[in-house]
């Protein structure tokens, strides 16, 4: 099936730094999508990537469409101690509009 | 603009005991779905709505399982009976591009 590799599966970063993680998978997606998820919370949606190659930015976040379809990466630039969380990737699978194969997540800590 | 609502946030029931969960989708939002989540298998779709009609139940584990929509601003998913199997996070979302899921925050369900 449909697949999300998550990379890397943690992280534990300094207040200030950048952050970059990345989602790949053997098929192709025609959508990508950014969730953080808070401790005790709902994931959040951050960013929705829609076009192959496109670029977005939410505030200090930035996330990229692969032009293969078959990949996807997230940047946090400049990260805050509020980063702490775990941030998901997502797309709908088989073909459908609303099925959406989550990946099993990346778990950044920020030291202050 | 509210987000999606869910209530009850914490719920704790003895086994053979009915429970029913309660969502409230973002207005204007025509798309609503029920999720499981737990440590083992992640995020676990259990049932779309479109319009307020069940699309697709595939998710939901059982017969103990069923959900509602009455209206375009309430749904319910209930279990009865409970069994402690059931005790997981459900997670209520909502979209108008179906793609573009927002969850709420969560029941967290403990069954003993």
């Amino acid at each position: 099936g449909q697949q999300l590799n998550q990379s890397p599966q943690s992280m534990f970063i300094q207040e200030g730094e950048d952050v970059s993680m990345n989602c790949t998978s053997s098929s192709i997606f025609n959508t990508w999508l950014w969730y953080k998820q808070d401790p005790g919370e709902g994931p959040v949606l951050l960013i929705a990537l829609y076009k192959a190659g496109e670029l977005t930015s939410n505030g200090r976040l930035t996330a990229q469409f692969g032009i293969t379809r078959k990949d996807s990466f997230l940047n946090i630039s400049a990260s805050i101690p509020s980063d702490v969380g775990i941030y998901f990737c997502a797309g709908p699978r088989g073909g459908s509009n609303y099925k959406l194969t989550f990946g099993k997540g990346t778990l950044l800590t920020v030291n202050p | 603009d509210a987000g999606v609502i869910q209530s009850p946030r914490h719920e704790v029931t003895e086994m053979g005991q009915e429970v029913t969960l309660r969502c409230k989708p973002i207005s204007g939002h025509n798309s609503l779905f029920w999720y499981r989540q737990t440590m083992m298998r992640g995020l676990e779709l259990l049932i779309y709505f479109n319009n307020n009609v069940p699309i697709d139940d595939s998710g939901m584990p059982e017969d103990r399982f069923s959900a509602k929509m009455p209206n375009a601003s309430f749904s319910t998913l209930k279990i009865q009976p409970s069994e402690p199997r059931d005790s997981a996070v459900y997670f209520c979302a909502s979209s108008s591009r179906e793609q573009s899921q927002y969850f709420g925050p969560g029941t967290r369900l403990t069954v003993t």
